[in-house]
């Protein structure tokens, strides 16, 4: 069953502007993910958050977890073509091994 | 290090027929699990292995079944294939016991004609 739900379904911003991804999900959770994948490839871990953890930045991505809202935001900062893409958020629970993903959010960035 | 290798890449079947899907984790990575990817329905967990044991199962159908070896590679089965089970197949390696970061391989795209 899908737990994340992001927001929106699709994206679409001109080279260099920000890119931004929410992700909201229902149940308690130990950390959440976020991944991308290119068109008919595999998915690429961006970064992890854990429940304790508010906010975190690698390179141009920075993520911020707001466990009261049960609520997660992606921004991108200075897109690149190179950036499209679909992303998903993922959440994982101390007692099952299974993440729970999202439906993803697509993302095109016009040059 | 090299990544997780999935194969076959693309493959091409008819109903009814069978198929059987390879994946090789990541060196050392003792947790494998499969996803199948569908415009539809998304990314569904199919199972998870850990040391040769299934320990989560998603909601599909007695038809998928998959196993793990002592090397920790991992096959996974379609039998009596349908239409509806054309999709992209994808694993993915874990070295942790808890849900952490996932590396996926590059998937096997499967139709069914």
């Amino acid at each position: 069953s899908q737990q994340g739900e992001e927001d929106p379904q699709a994206l679409s911003i001109q080279e260099g502007e920000n890119a931004t991804m929410n992700c909201s999900y229902k149940t308690s959770i130990n950390n959440l993910q976020w991944y991308r994948q290119n068109s008919g490839r595999g998915l690429v871990h961006l970064i992890l958050i854990r429940s304790n953890e508010r906010e975190k930045h690698s390179g141009r991505l920075r993520v911020t977890l707001d466990t009261s809202k049960k609520s997660s935001s992606l921004l991108i900062t200075a897109s690149r073509a190179a950036d499209t893409a679909s992303y998903f958020c993922a959440t994982g629970r101390d007692s099952n091994y299974q993440l729970i993903w999202g439906a993803g959010t697509k993302l095109i960035i016009k040059p | 290090k090299a990544g997780v290798t999935q194969t076959p890449r693309y493959l091409i079947k008819t109903r009814g027929q069978q198929v059987t899907l390879s994946c090789s984790p990541i060196s050392g990575h003792r947790s494998v699990s499969w996803y199948q990817q569908t415009p539809g329905q998304g990314l569904q967990f199919l199972f998870e292995y850990f040391s040769e044991t299934q320990r989560n199962k998603g909601n599909f159908p007695g038809r998928f079944s998959g196993r793990q070896f002592s090397n920790s590679r991992s096959e996974m089965n379609v039998s009596t294939l349908e239409l509806g089970d054309s999709a992209l197949y994808l694993c993915a390696s874990s070295g942790q016991g808890a849900p952490g970061e996932l590396f996926f391989g590059e998937g096997s795209r499967l139709t069914v004609l």
